[in-house]
Order: structure tokens, then sequence, then C-alpha cells
């Protein structure tokens, strides 16, 4: 059964430096996004993302977050100065039109 | 703000019977729901889910029911398996490919 595949499963920082959060959507969905869940809350939007363009995005994409789809199969999550705050699991998510989404297994994202 | 709301964060059910997830939601405009399972250290996979024109939807051991008026969801599993332990979320969006809103998921505990 086709996957979402996310590396790296964990990552360790530093704060104020750029983290890249890779992911592999399943190939014939169109519609990607990033969610993310701090431990213990819920699991909340970023940005969606779809035709090489941001969609939508929530309060908490704000300009230190970007996302790009370089070659058409990878999709990231770039992070340009960490801070503490971020520290969470970061989910990759594709669907097809109108339908459910899958989530890739996360990636563990620690800010220290 | 809490648009979807799970307000039992744990619940315990023994093998065989039956386990009732519930769920309210705030926003009338939202028309697609679903519930979401998830495991530790994976990220979460789609379970269910059901449209705002219907009141029931099927699959197996699990049903979903909706009941507009009261703006409540619920996840009836039946019966029980101890491998239907996980944290389990109720998401609800808009009409069109709209992120999903996230409630704080409740976490089930089938004992044997």
């Amino acid at each position: 059964e086709p996957e979402v595949t996310q590396t790296p499963s964990h990552q360790v920082t530093q704060m104020g430096q750029e983290v890249i959060l890779r992911c592999v959507p399943i190939s014939n969905h169109l519609y990607f996004y990033w969610y993310r869940q701090i431990l213990g809350q819920k699991v909340e939007f970023l940005v969606s993302f779809y035709n090489n363009e941001i969609s939508e995005k929530s309060e908490i994409f704000d300009d230190q977050f970007s996302v790009e789809r370089p070659d058409g199969s990878n999709f990231t999550l770039k992070i340009r100065s960490t801070k503490l705050e971020d520290s969470a699991m970061y989910f990759c998510a594709s669907s097809r039109e109108e339908e459910k989404l899958f989530f890739g297994s996360g990636t563990q994202l620690s800010v220290l | 703000d809490q648009q979807v709301k799970q307000n039992s964060p744990s619940l315990s059910v023994q093998e065989g019977r039956i386990s009732i997830l519930n769920c309210d939601y705030t926003n009338s405009m939202f028309d697609y729901f679903l519930w979401y399972k998830k495991y530790p250290a994976e990220g979460p996979t789609f379970l269910i889910s059901i449209s705002s024109i219907k009141d029931k939807n099927e699959d197996g051991r699990f049903t979903v029911f909706l009941n507009k008026s009261a703006k409540h969801l619920s996840l009836h599993i039946v019966p029980s398996q101890p491998g239907d332990s996980a944290v389990y979320f109720c998401a609800a969006r808009y009409s069109g490919n709209t992120p999903l809103v996230f409630g704080k998921g409740t976490r089930l505990s089938v004992i044997a």
C-alpha cells in the first residue's frame, strides 16, 4: 500500500538554526500538507500546498516557515531560525481531491 | 478557540464490549467529519468519515453517528479489541479541500 514517507524521524537542533523536514507524498496525490503536534496538544494545521503554491496557511506558519516541492516528488518544510516553541512532531500528509488525508509517521523536532 | 472538542482525554473498555468516543463541534459550517487513529511513534491513520448529509456511516466494527442539531458525532467500536488501543482524533472540515481541524484526541485502552 502506498504511504507518505518522512525523513528524518528525529531531528535535534540548536535554537536559531535552520532545519529542513522532508516528505515524499503518495505519488498520484495532488494536495500536500504539513501539520504539527506539540506534546500533549492537538494536531494543528500549518500549511496546504496545491499546484506548486501554498493554498492555505495558518497563523503558526509565519515568515520563518516555508515549503517547497523542488523536484516533483519531495515536499519540504523549512524553518529558517528555530525557536524553542517549534519543538513538536511534524506530520506531512497528502490527498487526492476531496478525499481523506494520508499522514506520514512524523519527524520529531527538538529545539535546544 | 476549540472548534472541535473531545472532552474525554481517556477511555477504558473491556475487550468485547462497545467503545463509544464522543466529539462535539461548534462551527455549523463544517460539512465533513473524520476519525483518525494514532499509535505511538506513527502518524494518524484514517479510520472512517461521514458527510453532513448523512447521520450514520458503518465500516465493519466501526460506526460513526452524526447529530447535526446537537453538533455532535460519535464513533462506536464493537466489539472492542486490544489492538484498538490508540489515540482517536476527531476531525472536521468545511466544504472543498480545506484543512482538517482536529480535536485533542481520546486515548482508548481496551483491556483483555
